[in-house]
C-alpha cells in the first residue's frame, strides 16, 4: 500500500495563479482531509469530506475548493493564489464509524506551496 | 478560545530523563484524543491514541482527565531519537479533528 500520495511536493506560484494540489489513498478509507500548517501553527482544516460526493468546509475554505468524485482522490483547488496561502499543506486519510470509532488517520507527506 | 491549547516549549532535556507534556481542550463533549509526532519537514504520524482509563505503550504513557479537560503525555527514558515536535488532537463530535500548536522536545546527549 502506498497510503496517501500528495504531488507535487513542492511548488512556486505567482499571485494570481490556480493550480491543483492532488491527493490519493489506496487504503479504502471513507474520510479525507485537507490541512494547512504555517509555521509556529498548528494544523488547520480546510476541507474534509466523509466520502464521494461530499464535502465540507473547515476552520479556513476561503480561497479554496475540493471535490470528492471517487473514494480514492481528494484534489484541493486553489483559484487565486494570494501570498497568504504560502503554507505546507497535507492531505489525509481516515477510515471512520462516525460514532467515535476513528482508525488508521494517515498523512500524505505533505506539499510546500510559496505564492510569490 | 482555542479548540485545543499546548506548551510549544521548546523543552530541551537529557537523555534518560523524564518529561512531560500537557495539553488542555476546550470542548466538554470531545470524543477521541491523540498524540502525533512531528519530525521537522515530515508529516505528522500518530504516535498513540488516549483512552480514558490511560494507556502506555513501552516509555510512553497518555493520560486524560475529562474533569479537567486535559491529555498528558510522559515519556521515561528520553532517547535521542524522540526529538520532534508532540501534537496534541482532539476530535470533537462533529467529525472534525483540532491539533495543538505541538511542544517541541529536543533530546540532548
Amino acid at each position: 500500500n502506498a497510503g496517501v500520495t500528495q504531488t507535487p511536493k513542492f511548488r512556486i506560484l505567482k499571485i494570481g495563479q490556480s493550480m491543483t494540489l492532488q491527493c490519493t489513498q489506496d487504503m479504502n478509507h471513507n474520510y479525507m482531509y485537507w490541512y494547512r500548517q504555517d509555521p509556529g501553527m498548528g494544523l488547520k482544516l480546510i476541507y474534509y469530506s466523509v466520502g464521494a460526493g461530499i464535502t465540507d468546509k473547515g476552520e479556513v475554505p476561503n480561497g479554496y475548493n475540493v471535490s470528492r468524485s471517487t473514494t480514492e482522490d481528494f484534489p484541493l483547488r486553489l483559484e487565486l493564489a494570494a501570498p497568504s496561502q504560502t503554507s505546507v499543506y497535507f492531505c489525509a486519510s481516515s477510515y471512520s464509524t462516525g460514532i467515535g470509532g476513528d482508525y488508521g488517520y494517515t498523512f500524505g507527506s505533505g506539499t510546500r506551496l510559496t505564492v510569490v | 478560545r482555542k479548540e485545543v491549547e499546548q506548551d510549544p516549549g521548546p523543552f530541551n532535556v537529557p537523555e534518560g530523563a523524564t518529561v512531560a507534556f500537557n495539553c488542555t481542550y476546550s470542548n466538554s463533549a470531545s470524543q477521541s484524543f491523540f498524540w502525533y509526532r512531528q519530525d521537522c519537514r515530515k508529516e505528522p504520524k500518530l504516535l498513540m491514541s488516549v483512552y480514558s482509563s490511560g494507556n502506555e505503550d513501552g516509555r510512553f504513557t497518555a493520560q486524560l482527565n475529562r474533569a479537567s479537560q486535559y491529555i498528558s503525555l510522559l515519556i521515561r527514558d528520553s532517547k535521542l531519537s524522540d526529538s520532534a515536535t508532540y501534537l496534541c488532537v482532539v476530535k470533537n463530535t462533529g467529525n472534525q479533528f483540532y491539533f495543538g500548536t505541538g511542544t517541541s522536545l529536543t533530546v540532548i546527549p
